[in-house]
């Protein structure tokens, strides 16, 4: 089955533990994307990578680091995560840049 | 900067009825997305509109996109409590970026 996965699903944890919340997909895709969702804020693009080793900063990447050293993953890493990064982050992917992107079924991040 | 401004945010509708969210952007992105969430879910791609003049149709839900008004619409037909969800329109960024910017959703209730 074509998916997008991302891992933990939930995640609690205390300010400055550094975490990796990882994302695959299996659909040979290029375009990958990190956003975080915020109410009352929408989506909002964290980091995005146009293929291996191609990585950007989207319009919220304080805080973020991503890589991307195989085309089917792309793990968004908090090295010192902090109360402000507790959200729901969504990972995504798309087969080039301006296709529909696919979507991951969230990680909901609680930071103490 | 670009913008991307939904209305309405909340929108309660019967049954039945007829209805049409709006989504403006502020720059001269020509692909313009809507996407679909449901309570507690990821998001799922409705419509991808490439052109001026562009029109989808789905089911009940049909977008249009007038890149000069740098204006879409998400118009739906005779609402069903299925469609229920938060509706989101995005814009992909063209100047020298790969970046995608979200609207703050609309949140559709349609009452029985």
């Amino acid at each position: 089955e074509a998916q997008v996965t991302q891992n933990p699903r939930y995640l609690i944890t205390v300010t400055g533990k550094k975490l990796t919340v990882t994302c695959s997909q299996n659909m040979n895709h290029e375009y990958m994307s990190w956003y975080r969702q915020d109410p009352g804020l929408g989506l909002r693009q964290i980091y995005y990578s146009m293929n291996v080793e191609v990585t950007d900063k989207g319009d919220v990447p304080e805080g973020y680091k991503v890589s991307r050293k195989e085309k089917r993953n792309f793990p968004l890493i908090l090295e010192s995560p902090s109360p402000n990064q507790t959200s729901l982050y969504f990972c995504a992917s798309s087969p080039r840049v301006y296709y529909e992107q696919y979507f991951g079924p969230g990680t909901r991040l609680t930071v103490t | 900067e670009l913008k991307v401004e939904q209305n309405p945010l909340f929108l309660s509708m019967q049954e039945g009825k007829n209805y049409t969210i709006y989504c403006n952007y502020s720059t001269t992105s020509d692909r313009l997305y809507w996407y679909r969430q449901d309570p507690g879910k990821s998001l799922e791609s409705l419509f991808v509109l490439l052109s001026n003049g562009a029109v989808k149709q789905e089911g009940r839900l049909m977008a249009s996109l007038d890149t000069k008004a740098r204006l879409s619409t998400l118009h739906i037909t005779a609402a069903v409590h299925d469609l229920s969800a938060t509706y989101f329109c995005a814009a992909g960024r063209d100047s020298g970026t790969y970046k995608y910017i979200f609207g703050t959703g609309t949140r559709l209730k349609v009452l029985a």
